[in-house]
């Protein structure tokens, strides 16, 4: 059980282009879904709580015009990267909350490549 | 606020054998959950192991137990009878009761060498 699901897990865009993740919580009900980003070699960086039916919480310093972030139902979460550009590639990870300990059951990832 | 310190960015250990890997916090809850995560070459977040900060006996599961010292803010991984599999980064991670969200270390890049 407690399994994370993201689609897609890589994905190459133009400069420009809007680009869409989407996290799915496939056997448990989540209310909370959090947003990661992480850089080679780096640890994983928190960018936004997200709550179903309400607005997302992002951590200072990242853009919520930029990275919009929508939890429409209790199983799906997705992060869109607005007018992408290179400096956005990275690897974007998701995890849901749920289980006994209210713990984070991470998705595998997604690779953003903006050319 | 919660702060999470690794302080060895690599280590390694012979198939096998054993090792530890070290991490110490801090944090301003009363209550609050620890926890190791493997990351592989894949980089799937997979939970390693979890402690409960008002339960005193160690975490075990399987080769893998912590040496959790309260007074010290100190929580450790150790893994016994290494395995190739077990070549990961490794992220020690703090979570207050009440927040959810999980405060990441750095990660300690383990390799096993067979």
């Amino acid at each position: 059980g407690a399994v994370v699901s993201q689609h897609p897990s890589w994905v190459i865009c133009k400069s420009g282009t809007s680009v869409k993740i989407e996290c799915r919580s496939l056997d448990f009900q989540a209310t909370t879904m959090f947003w990661y980003r992480q850089f080679p070699k780096q640890s994983l960086m928190l960018m936004a709580t997200s709550n179903e039916g309400s607005k997302a919480t992002y951590e200072q310093g990242v853009e919520k015009d930029k990275f919009l972030i929508n939890h429409a139902s209790l199983t799906l979460s997705t992060l869109t990267v607005t007018s992408a550009h290179p400096e956005d590639s990275s690897f974007y990870i998701c995890s849901a909350r749920g289980g006994t300990y209210n713990e984070q059951f991470f998705g595998p990832g997604t690779r953003l490549t903006v050319l | 606020a919660q702060t999470v310190t690794q302080s060895q960015p690599e280590m390694s250990v012979q198939e096998a054998e054993t090792v530890t890997l070290s991490c110490t916090y801090d944090t301003s809850e009363s209550n609050y959950y620890l926890f190791w995560y493997k990351q592989p070459p894949s980089r799937q977040m997979i939970l390693v192991i979890r402690q409960e900060a008002y339960k005193q006996q160690n975490a075990t599961e399987n080769r893998f137990s912590v040496n959790f010292q309260k007074a010290a803010k100190s929580f450790s991984l150790k893994i016994s009878d290494s395995q190739l599999g077990d070549t990961a980064m490794y992220f020690c991670a703090s979570m207050g009761a009440g927040s959810y969200q999980l405060t990441f270390g750095k990660g300690t890049k383990l390799s096993v060498i067979p």
